[in-house]
């Protein structure tokens, strides 16, 4: 079973430019998160959606979106980029959301850095 | 905030059994253990959860207190490729913020040859 697939692996944008982030869930799995993850602030939550839905949000500000389609891959949209918008960016998927006990599988990250 | 502590780090000798502690004196009835590990350059892999009794996968073993407030992750035989950071996380069965999860700064194994 293919896991969590996350394209690009690596990009490298300027200031004030835009990106767009792709997901794609383990099969099966319906709800998909997105987590930031730089050295200074460990992983910190972005967005969850489920049914193309955003369920929850984190304390992000609008520059950072997403959506999900209907074979509940995902892309998470950043614009505006900043010097402080570079991270690996995770998507990690699960089966269903709100349970506890379905743990939430991780991609190998986006890793964005911004010149 | 995380409510687990972790040691920083630890050593472990290849071929050797690895324990790690995690403290969670605060977890509630409803709320699960869960490991995930964090090889450098790639995203958090899941290991093992449980919630009161002890569990065991392919990959580890996952030892619960019988007051719930601490666990023990043991890779029975350690290899050079378990050198990573270890996260232990306690997180919601339902609804509250049990839809994310909230990592703290974790315990790096180093297995050593």
């Amino acid at each position: 079973k293919a896991g969590v697939t996350q394209t690009p692996r690596y990009l490298i944008k300027t200031r004030g430019q835009q990106v767009t982030l792709s997901c794609s869930p383990i099969s099966g799995h319906r709800s998909v998160s997105w987590y930031q993850q730089t050295p200074g602030q460990g992983l910190q939550f972005l967005f969850e959606y489920f049914s193309e839905t955003q369920r929850n949000k984190g304390n992000f500000p609008g520059r950072f979106s997403g959506r999900q389609f209907s074979n509940s891959r995902s892309e998470m949209n950043v614009s505006t980029l900043e010097l402080g918008d570079s991270a690996l960016y995770l998507c990690a998927s699960s089966l269903e959301p709100g349970s506890g006990n379905q743990p939430q599988h991780f991609g190998d990250g986006t890793r964005l850095s911004i010149l | 905030d995380a409510k687990t502590t972790q040691p920083p780090s630890m050593d472990c000798a290849e071929g050797r059994a690895a324990n790690l502690p995690c403290n969670h004196s605060t977890i509630s009835g409803n709320e699960y253990v869960y490991w995930y590990r964090q090889i450098h350059s790639q995203g958090p892999q899941y290991i093992i959860h449980g919630l009161k009794n002890n569990e065991t996968n392919e990959m580890a073993s996952l030892i619960i207190t019988e007051d719930r407030k601490s666990s023990t992750l043991i890779l029975p035989h350690a290899t050079l490729r378990d050198t990573a950071v270890y996260y232990c996380i306690v997180r919601e069965a339902s609804g509250g913020s049990n839809y994310k999860l909230t990592f703290g700064k974790g315990t790096l194994l180093t297995v050593n040859p």
